[in-house]
């Protein structure tokens, strides 16, 4: 089976580092890009970055540029999302999604990040 | 940037009945890179329809989509109560990938 298994819930407070993960099982990780989608609570879906764990290029959304950093490791078929000071506005769902066979069917099953003094 | 508008807003709709659920792209998209989403509370988004117009696996042919230029267009011919939930339209063709803002289809 394909899938995309993330990390669990995080509750941090506001300038902690982080970082989470997606982990992909049941087909070739490194060919196909990997995206996080951030989803703040009751609002809609943006698009963050992507990254080809092939040769970790990566991308960033502008609004999330310099914000976030993206990475993987494609020794153990892993993408990460890192925050290096976190504020509470970055209290939210991160999901992952694997652009495998040329759509973006896969996702993960989410990671809460919540963001509090 | 391209901007996805979704419209309607929200979508009032009773079981049985045809929805429309629009998304218009500020600029031209690849109908190969035009994808829609279903968001049920507590859940990931769902693949629905890629490539403006093609289903993706296990979901109803009662979904279909279809675009006409800049304009793409979610058809749900017959609605059944697990329908009911949030779309969006995404792209993935130009660099920043974009959603839409949803559309909100509730039980009239």
């Amino acid at each position: 089976e394909v899938q995309l298994v993330q990390s669990g819930a995080e509750v941090k407070k506001p300038g902690e580092s982080l970082k989470i993960s997606c982990k992909g099982s049941g087909y070739s990780f490194t060919n196909h890009w990997i995206g996080w989608v951030r989803q703040m609570p009751g609002k809609g879906l943006e698009w963050m970055g992507i990254i080809y764990p092939g040769d970790s290029d990566t991308r960033y959304s502008p609004s999330f540029q310099g914000q976030v950093t993206i990475s993987a490791d494609k020794s153990i078929s892993t993408a990460y999302l890192q925050w290096n000071s976190l504020k509470p506005s970055d209290t939210a769902m991160y999901y992952c999604a694997s652009l495998y066979n040329s759509r973006w069917g896969v996702w993960g099953q989410g990671t809460p990040v919540s963001v509090s003094s | 940037e391209i901007v996805l508008t979704q419209s309607p807003g929200t979508l009032s709709l009773s079981p049985g009945d045809r929805a429309t659920l629009s998304c218009r792209a500020s600029q031209s998209v690849s109908s190969t890179y035009l994808a829609w989403f279903q968001q049920k509370p507590g859940q990931a988004p769902r693949l629905l329809i890629y490539a403006a117009s093609s289903r993706a696996t296990d979901v109803p042919d009662r979904f279909s989509g279809s675009e006409s230029g800049t304009d793409f267009t979610l058809t749900i011919s017959r609605l059944e109560p697990e329908d009911f939930a949030v779309y969006y339209c995404q792209q993935y063709g130009s660099s920043p990938y974009t959603f839409g803002q949803g559309t909100k289809l509730e039980i009239k």
